[in-house]
């Protein structure tokens, strides 16, 4: 089955600065990629999502790149803020078969005034 | 809209106590799943369904029983409570193809087993 290993799992950064964090998958046959943010003792909520025949895409000061190659996808934040801060949790899935999304472990950026 | 709805909020059971955590979407989403998460493990699928009538097991269905009678709800029942399954539970929902259909998730049960 699909496995995605996502790095790394704390990231601390300054106010104003970017913040990046990778993502790899397993299985050839995923084409959707989605990303959610879960704020402290709250739901997780989608943020951007990308699908297999889009290199990139961005909203405001996030965006999301795909490697289909490579088997990896990343999210960046620009310009970070402390609402910012959260844990990210990636996601890959495929269509046909099964097509359960496989998560990510999640990271905790962590973004200091 | 309510989106997902789980209740209840907080629940603390004694080790062997059975219960059933309810889940209910007002979408008309045919894929429901249950999700624990635990620190430093992410979100582990538990059981989901397809569509009314069907059921499969995810990553750790141990201990755990769902069922889908209609398209809106899916309980999941705890059989006989250990400290093991203290978590925090999600139900989430999304359009019958999720492979490019985001997750819709409801606001979680914390679950304490002593």
């Amino acid at each position: 089955g699909e496995n995605v290993e996502q790095h790394p799992s704390t990231l601390s950064v300054q106010e104003g600065d970017s913040a990046v964090i990778k993502c790899t998958y397993s299985d050839s046959a995923s084409n959707y990629f989605p990303w959610y943010k879960q704020e402290l003792g709250k739901r997780p909520q989608l943020i951007i999502d990308i699908r297999s025949n889009v290199g990139e895409k961005k909203d405001q000061r996030i965006a999301v790149t795909l490697n289909k190659t490579a088997k990896h996808f990343s999210l960046h934040i620009t310009e970070t803020q402390p609402e910012d801060s959260a844990v990210y949790f990636c996601a890959a899935s495929a269509s046909g078969g099964s097509y359960i999304p496989t998560f990510g472990r999640g990271t905790s950026l962590i973004v200091h005034p | 809209n309510a989106g997902v709805t789980q209740t209840p909020k907080f629940q603390v059971l004694k080790t062997g106590q059975s219960m059933t955590l309810q889940c209910a979407q007002d979408m008309n989403h045919e894929y429901m799943s249950w999700y624990r998460q635990d620190p430093g493990m992410g979100l582990r699928l538990i059981h989901y369904s397809v569509g009314a009538g069907i059921t499969d097991q995810g990553e750790v269905p141990n201990g755990y029983n769902v069922s889908r009678s209609t398209t809106e709800d899916f309980p999941l029942r705890l059989l006989s409570a250990a400290p093991s399954q203290t978590s925090v539970y999600f139900c989430a929902s999304s359009t019958g193809n999720s492979y490019n259909s985001p997750l819709h998730f409801g606001n979680g049960t914390r679950l304490t087993v002593t």
